[in-house]
Order: structure tokens, then sequence, then C-alpha cells
């Protein structure tokens, strides 16, 4: 079965400091992986997906991805951090078909000024 | 405007109480979903739909029950059964239900059990 590890539960940059995010998986076959956001006492939003076409997943908010089958990662970066990206972040897995997505445990973004 | 409701925002429960969480779409999707999100915990599925009057279980589905007798709704409910009911529910629907498909996710019902 396939998982998903998301390292550090909780992230703290400064404002303008680059975010990394960081989501290893484990699958069987190609996976399928998503990047969501969830802002509080909300419901969770696509940032972006890997479907096997281009390895680096460019998303909304400036937010991008890329995907390294070496390191079995799908780690999200964003140049420089603003305040209204503070946030908890979900990456899922699926191997597509019939398989349905499995959630990380999320990491919250916190955003100094 | 296309996009999922849930209601209500917020549901106080006593214990021994059956309750029912709202969810309807209008983005004519086939495939419905309902997660419990606790803290720390990510989402987990609870039961899932990918065609009117057809739904399996997902990972915890002990406690609750569903119907889908609509394509835009999948109400489900929180039984006496279910020993730890307090948490986040979102409800969720995908186009198809693949794999490869975007969820897109309601604002959620945040179930309190007094």
């Amino acid at each position: 079965a396939q998982s998903v590890t998301q390292l550090g539960s909780h992230v703290s940059v400064s404002e303008g400091a680059l975010v990394l995010l960081r989501c290893n998986y484990s699958s069987s076959v190609p996976p399928y992986l998503f990047w969501y956001v969830q802002y509080p006492n909300q419901g969770l939003q696509l940032l972006l997906k890997y479907t096997s076409a281009a390895t680096l997943v460019k998303g909304i908010n400036g937010f991008e991805a890329e995907f390294k089958k070496s390191e079995t990662s799908f780690h999200l970066t964003k140049p420089s951090a603003h305040m209204s990206d503070a946030a908890e972040y979900f990456c899922a897995v699926s191997r597509g078909g019939s398989e349905k997505l499995v959630f990380g445990k999320g990491t919250k973004l916190t955003v100094n000024p | 405007d296309g996009g999922i409701t849930q209601s209500p925002k917020y549901l106080f429960r006593k214990e021994g109480q059956n309750v029912t969480l709202s969810c309807e779409q209008n983005l004519n999707h086939d495939a419905m979903y309902w997660y419990r999100q606790d803290p720390g915990q990510g989402l987990r599925l609870i039961y899932y739909s990918q065609i009117v009057n057809d739904f399996q279980k997902g990972d915890i589905a002990e406690g609750y029950s569903v119907s889908r007798e609509k394509k835009e709704s999948f109400p489900l409910t929180v039984t006496s059964a279910q020993k730890n009911p307090t948490a986040f529910y979102l409800c969720a629907s995908s186009i198809l239900g693949s794999g490869t498909d975007t969820q897109y996710f309601g604002p959620g019902t945040r179930l309190t059990v007094l």
C-alpha cells in the first residue's frame, strides 16, 4: 500500500524567506502526487499535482514541487514566503485507477514578520 | 457558482445521539467522499461513493453510515456507536472517483460531543 510521510509537523519561516515543506512517498507503482493547502477552519484547496508529465510542477500562489523518483520525494517550495502563506499543507499520494488518495499528517507553516 | 456546501458549520451532540451532516455539490461530479480530520492525524477516509445508490467503506467506517440517493447529495450520519466522534468532518467530490482526479473540498463541519 502507498503511504506518505511529511517531515516536520510545524515549520516556521520569516517573511521573504524560502519555504520548503518535505514529502516522501512510498508506492510500488508510479504515483500520482498532490499538495493541498488548508486555511484555519476551512476545507482543502489543491495547490498542485503531479501526474507523470513534467517532474517540476508549478502550482498556485507561487508554489512549486519537484518529483524525484530516486529520492521518492515531492517537496513543496516557494522562493519567498508571504504572511498569507500561513496555513497547513498536506501531501497526498495515489496509485491511480480506483485507488483512493492517502494523505500525510500535514505540516503547519508559520510565517513570522 | 459551483462548489460544495456542508451544513451545519458547527454541531454539538450529546452522547448517545445520532447526528447527520449534510453535503451537497453542484459540480456534477460522480464521486463523493467523507473524511475525518483530527489534529496531527491528517485526513482519514470514512466512506466514498462513485455512483448513486452505491458506496464503499473507507479506512474508519465503524460508527458511521451514509446514503447516496441523489448525485448531488451525500449525507453522513454519526451514530452513537462511534466512540470518539468529536472531530472536523470534510466532504469532497471528484469527477469520476479515479485516483488521478482532483478532489474538491467543502468548508467542513466541526462536531463536538458534549
